[in-house]
């Protein structure tokens, strides 16, 4: 497994203004996710994110609205680009070693206003 | 597109009473995986199936994947308190990328003590 850590725990935006989320692995990872939940609803995977490459975007999502970094084998950010109340959700980012069961960090709360 | 379905959407029991979750694929699955979500919590992976017909059991948890591999089961005998949470079955995505996964809605178990 892995320990994983994201920041913030949780944040309140203005509509219209952007917030970048940090997720940090303790050791490096072969795969890296970001995933969208609503409160009381399942996992949404927005993307996987790739080490020196653009990330792999899932239907529905795109880049110019989250744009998402991954510099090194440990280290993400998901940023959330011109913020409506729709985009209020919980975002996780999870890891994956050579198995394909995943490990996911804390997550961020974010509300819009 | 693939699908992956789960009943109930929630259960209610008594502290002692069995509980079981069912997830079904619209598709054939390489391996079938099993997560708990506490309450504000994260999703944490319990387990994962790769069988035909496999059944695995961690202490009072008992767990199958079909013979068609397209369903599975999540069994939990003498449930307690700290069963509390949402249980989310997840199937590799046919045809995505390497390690995303599909999540079923959940099943979300409650337990009166």
């Amino acid at each position: 497994s892995a320990v994983i850590s994201q920041k913030p725990s949780r944040d309140i935006c203005q509509r219209g203004t952007s917030l970048t989320i940090q997720c940090q692995v303790d050791s490096q990872v072969t795969m890296m996710f970001w995933y969208r939940q609503q409160p009381g609803q399942s996992l949404t995977l927005i993307a996987t994110a790739n080490q020196g490459s653009e990330a792999t975007y899932e239907s529905g999502f795109v880049i110019d609205k989250f744009p998402i970094s991954r510099p090194n084998l440990t280290f993400s950010t998901l940023t959330v680009s011109n913020m409506s109340p729709e985009d209020s959700s919980i975002y996780l980012c999870s890891v994956a070693f050579l198995g394909s069961e995943q490990y996911f960090g804390p997550g961020t709360r974010l509300t819009v206003t | 597109g693939q699908q992956v379905m789960q009943i109930p959407q929630y259960q209610h029991v008594q502290e002692g009473e069995d509980f079981t979750t069912y997830c079904n694929s619209s598709t054939t699955l390489s391996n079938i995986q099993w997560y708990k979500q506490r309450p504000g919590g994260h999703p944490v992976f319990l387990i994962q199936l790769v069988k035909s017909g496999e059944v695995k059991k961690q202490k009072r948890l008992t767990f199958q994947f079909g013979e068609a591999k397209k369903n599975s089961s999540l069994h939990i005998t003498a449930t307690q308190t700290t069963d509390v949470g949402t249980y989310f079955c997840a199937g590799p995505e046919y045809g995505g990328s390497q390690g995303n996964l599909i999540f079923g809605k959940g099943t979300k178990l409650s337990v009166k003590p």
